[in-house]
């Protein structure tokens, strides 16, 4: 079953502070990872994408890698500020011939305090 | 502002009554999609739109449920005798894909439509 699984579920840290998020899937076959950003009550905003090749990808203070040999990604944040409090999910694309799936994980919910 | 829009924000309606949202996609995105919602979940795909065509509809979307995207443009999603569980935010995005079955575009979200149904 093509799933996706994030830890934490949610995190709280200081402003200033880094942290990583997880990524778990189980997606089969493979064909892009993404990292969307959602905060309360607003549509998603894309942060990264990322193909099969690609192992790091930076946005800012953003930064994702993926092992698709583990199918682990994860999501650094760097310098944490207040508005980085928000929700971040993960996102893999599934490849089924001439289609393509989405897989939607949870979210982590992080929380920055000052 | 010309990125995806949502209309109306919020809706509250009572039990048993319908309502439609209506969703604008960026000009030169072919795609659009429909997702629902609900509190601390991740996005339900509920349909999606290659330009004019309907090419897949999800199990969520009882017959109570319709999306249209005439002339490929505007969209309207449609849900019909409310129920207290279609509570939720109602999220639109749109995309460009070249290949109809391809999905490697980045994705751009409304600001979804929240509804109550008392």
């Amino acid at each position: 079953k093509n799933q996706v699984e994030q830890s934490p579920q949610s995190l709280i840290i200081l402003e200033g502070k880094n942290c990583t998020l997880q990524c778990n899937y189980t997606v089969s076959p493979f064909s892009n990872l993404r990292w969307y950003k959602q905060d309360t009550g607003r549509g998603p905003v894309s942060l990264t994408i990322m193909t099969f090749s690609e192992n790091t990808k930076s946005n800012g203070r953003y930064t994702a890698t993926l092992d698709a040999d583990t199918k682990q990604s994860s999501l650094h944040i760097t310098a944490s500020q207040l508005s980085d409090s928000a929700s971040y999910i993960c996102v893999v694309s599934v490849s089924a011939g001439n289609n393509r799936k989405l897989i939607w994980g949870l979210g982590t919910s992080l929380g920055v305090n000052p | 502002d010309t990125g995806v829009s949502q209309d109306p924000r919020h809706k509250i309606t009572k039990r048993g009554q319908n309502v439609t949202f209506r969703c604008d996609p960026i000009s030169e995105h072919n795609r659009l999609y429909w997702y629902r919602q609900t509190l601390g979940q991740g996005p339900e795909f509920l349909t999606y739109f290659q330009n004019e065509a309907q090419l897949e509809k999800s199990r969520l979307l009882s017959d109570r449920f319709s999306a249209e995207r005439p002339k490929g443009s505007f969209s309207t999603l449609e849900i019909q005798r409310t129920e207290q569980g279609d509570s939720a935010m109602y999220l639109c995005a749109s995309s460009y894909e070249m290949l109809a079955g391809a999905n490697t575009g980045e994705l751009f979200f409304g600001e979804g439509s929240r509804l109550t149904v008392l």
